[in-house]
């Protein structure tokens, strides 16, 4: 079973936009943390932002923002004002305590922001 | 910033050949970690490494592979006789001691094998 599912493999925008990619996770552990990860063309994985299960405040930082919700085990991130900029594929990830420190990727989700 | 370095960022073998991918993690951090990427797919966790030993691997981390800290500030992944399907890109990652679950990646490195 996968443990996260981000159910939209491509999305396409034009800029200035808002866009959400939706991430859905699947755990017994009552310890987690959720990242999001971005990566450009070049390939590198580019941090973005690391929640633990007993924080479900929603975080602002700038045109970025993050819903995490245990009720429906769902981290969705949200980019208002799409630029070109922000074309790439982003990936959400799992890490639980009980399973040591590996993380557990989704598949991803290719974002096209048009011009 | 402090951050985690791979060498080289892209390597070309041949099919049963060995190769050895480089990484140096972030100084002061306990926890290392390899994780693969093939094209267009998700990221895939190969192992993890604490203390000198291995601490966790998955099912894709078989026989041909094996990780080495050899000193101390490089930690490798050796492929002992690749294979086509082991081409792909190799990230490293690191944790500090306080927080395993905050993972740094580094650049990663390309392996195409032909």
């Amino acid at each position: 079973a996968q443990k996260v599912t981000q159910a939209q493999t491509e999305i396409s925008v034009v800029e200035k936009e808002d866009v959400t990619l939706d991430c859905v996770y699947e755990t017994r552990d009552t310890t987690y943390y959720l990242f999001w990860y971005k990566q450009p063309p070049s390939g590198e994985l580019v941090f973005l932002i690391r929640r633990n299960s007993f924080d479900e405040q929603n975080e602002i930082s700038g045109r970025y923002s993050w819903n995490f919700q245990k009720s429906t085990s769902s981290f969705n991130f949200t980019i208002t004002a799409s630029q070109v900029v922000d074309s790439a594929v982003y990936f959400c990830a799992l890490s639980e305590a009980w399973t040591g420190n590996q993380f557990y990727f989704g598949t991803g989700t290719s974002l096209t922001v048009i011009p | 910033e402090p951050e985690v370095t791979q060498t080289p960022s892209h390597q070309v073998t041949q099919m049963g050949q060995e190769v050895i991918l480089r990484c140096v993690p972030i100084s002061n951090h306990l926890y290392f970690y390899w994780y693969r990427q093939i094209l267009g797919q998700k990221v895939e966790f190969l192992v993890s490494f604490y203390n000198n030993e291995i601490s966790e691997k998955s099912e894709i981390f078989d026989d041909q592979f094996s990780v080495e800290r050899p000193d101390g500030s490089n930690f490798t992944l050796k492929i002992r006789s690749t294979k086509l399907e082991d081409s792909a890109m190799y990230f490293c990652a690191s944790s500090p001691r306080d927080s395993y679950n905050e993972q740094f990646f580094g650049p990663g490195t390309r392996l195409t094998v032909l």
